[in-house]
């Protein structure tokens, strides 16, 4: 079974910062497998990305999405408001644990 | 618009039954390469895939779940359900209904799948 984990576990910036996500699989995966999602409060889970770095219909462009193997980036350019959230990554029947991205 | 929307009791015992119903709307639900798919959250933490069914036949549930889950299909309501038996406390969560996009072999076995519809999630308390 793969587990996939995220790091860090929360991140901590301010609007504007540049946010860098990770997640690795315990084992190589397809990148065509592996999709973000985003969860903000009291709100579903919304589909960021699917294979890896293909973007869903409506996500800014700030948004982006990359990796291969094991290692899994999602990248926010410039945070709004609005991005402050949970992100998971998915492939297959797995979620990663989520990292919170919280206002500094 | 399509969308999802869960419906069922917000209440169950310990050790009865719990049995949710997610609607689909603005579509049909056999149409296209999807899997029909239910996700718990227990308040504050992470995603825990449940399982899912594939409208030509086929299901498949996680490993830690499978003896206690069923997930089926009515058809003529455009309806999926759940029903997981032998509650205890541990399944207190919300329950997300979603759909899944499926490429490749979808009842063989996929190459990927990723939730691209999702429901807005219904709590469930399991407390006597």
């Amino acid at each position: 079974e793969i587990v996939l984990t995220q790091s860090p576990g929360t991140l901590s910036l301010s609007p504007g910062d540049r946010a860098t996500l990770s997640c690795r699989a315990s084992q190589s995966i397809s990148s065509s497998s592996l999709a973000w999602y985003q969860q903000r409060p009291g709100q579903a889970p919304r589909l960021l990305f699917f294979r890896a770095s293909r973007r869903a219909t409506a996500i800014p462009d700030r948004f982006s999405g990359s990796g291969s193997g094991t290692d899994f980036t999602l990248t926010i350019s410039r945070l709004e408001p609005e991005d402050f959230a949970v992100y998971y990554c998915q492939q297959f029947g797995t979620f990663g644990q989520g990292t919170k991205v919280e206002i500094k | 618009q399509v969308q999802l929307q869960e419906s069922g009791p917000g209440l169950v015992k310990p050790s009865q039954t719990l049995s949710l119903t997610c609607t689909f709307s603005g579509g049909y639900i056999t149409s296209g390469p999807y899997y029909w798919s239910w996700i718990r959250q227990p308040a504050g933490k992470g995603l825990e895939w449940i399982g899912r069914l594939y409208t030509s036949g086929g299901s498949n549930y996680n490993p830690s779940l499978e003896s206690r889950v069923t997930i089926s299909l009515d058809t003529s309501k455009n309806q999926f359900s759940l029903k997981l038996r032998s509650v205890t406390a541990a399944d207190t969560a919300v329950y997300y209904c979603a759909r899944a996009y499926c490429a490749g072999d979808c009842y063989f076995g996929a190459d990927y799948w990723y939730f691209d519809l999702w429901g807005r999630g219904t709590l469930v308390t399991v407390s006597s």
